[in-house]
């Protein structure tokens, strides 16, 4: 079964500070991946979006990564922003059923003063 | 642009009785979907739509259903609600594998 497991479910830090959120899939062929911050009470908003020939992929403070060959991707952020508040939601593009994008849980993120 | 609006924002009902809900976007996008986002866990696909009069069913499409008139609206319809269908709804739209917009959500509560 197709499936996007995201680690860790919550995580603190201060702010300034950098953390990195990880992305572990099995979905297989995949055409893309993209991570999408969730504010608490809106919708998801994309961040990025990487094809599976893509390594890196930056927009602002925010850097996300993909090793294709591990299945593996992380979304980094620089010097975090009261605003970074929200949950991250990693998700997967299936080349069959490319309409089925299969989501991660979300991993939330809290950032302190 | 409006994007993707929504609308209740927040609704209760009853067991056993009917709504629709509802969703346009302005983008001129062909694709729609209907996503439902219970605590804790991943997005999970109800109904997804690839254009005017053409529906199909996602992950968990029981107990719901989809219209797809125009390119604009594609409403989610509940007919007999029940407990499990206590969620946030969240309708999007896309290109052909493009990025996905989100509307803000519908909040439902079933008691």
């Amino acid at each position: 079964k197709n499936q996007v497991e995201q680690s860790p479910q919550s995580l603190i830090i201060l702010e300034g500070k950098n953390c990195t959120l990880q992305c572990n899939y099995t979905v297989s062929p995949f055409s893309n991946l993209r991570w999408y911050k969730q504010d608490t009470g809106r919708g998801p908003v994309s961040l990025t979006i990487m094809t599976f020939s893509e390594n890196t992929k930056s927009n602002g403070r925010y850097t996300a990564t993909l090793d294709a060959d591990t299945k593996q991707s992380s979304l980094h952020i620089t010097a975090s922003q009261l605003s970074d508040s929200a949950s991250y939601i990693c998700v997967v593009v299936p080349i069959q059923g490319a309409q089925k994008l299969v989501f991660g849980q979300g991993t939330r993120l809290t950032i302190n003063p | 642009n409006a994007g993707v609006t929504q609308t209740p924002k927040f609704r209760i009902l009853k067991i056993g009785q009917s709504m629709t809900l509802q969703c346009t976007q302005d983008m001129n996008h062909n694709y729609m979907y209907w996503y439902r986002q219970d605590p804790g866990m991943g997005l999970k696909l109800i109904y997804y739509s690839v254009g005017a009069g053409i529906t199909d069913k996602g992950e968990v499409p029981n107990g719901y259903n989809v219209s797809r008139s125009t390119t604009e609206d594609f409403p989610l319809r509940l007919e007999l609600a029940a407990p499990s269908q206590t969620s946030v709804y969240f309708c999007a739209s896309s290109l052909p594998g493009g990025t996905q917009y989100f509307g803000p959500g519908t909040r439902l509560l079933v008691l």
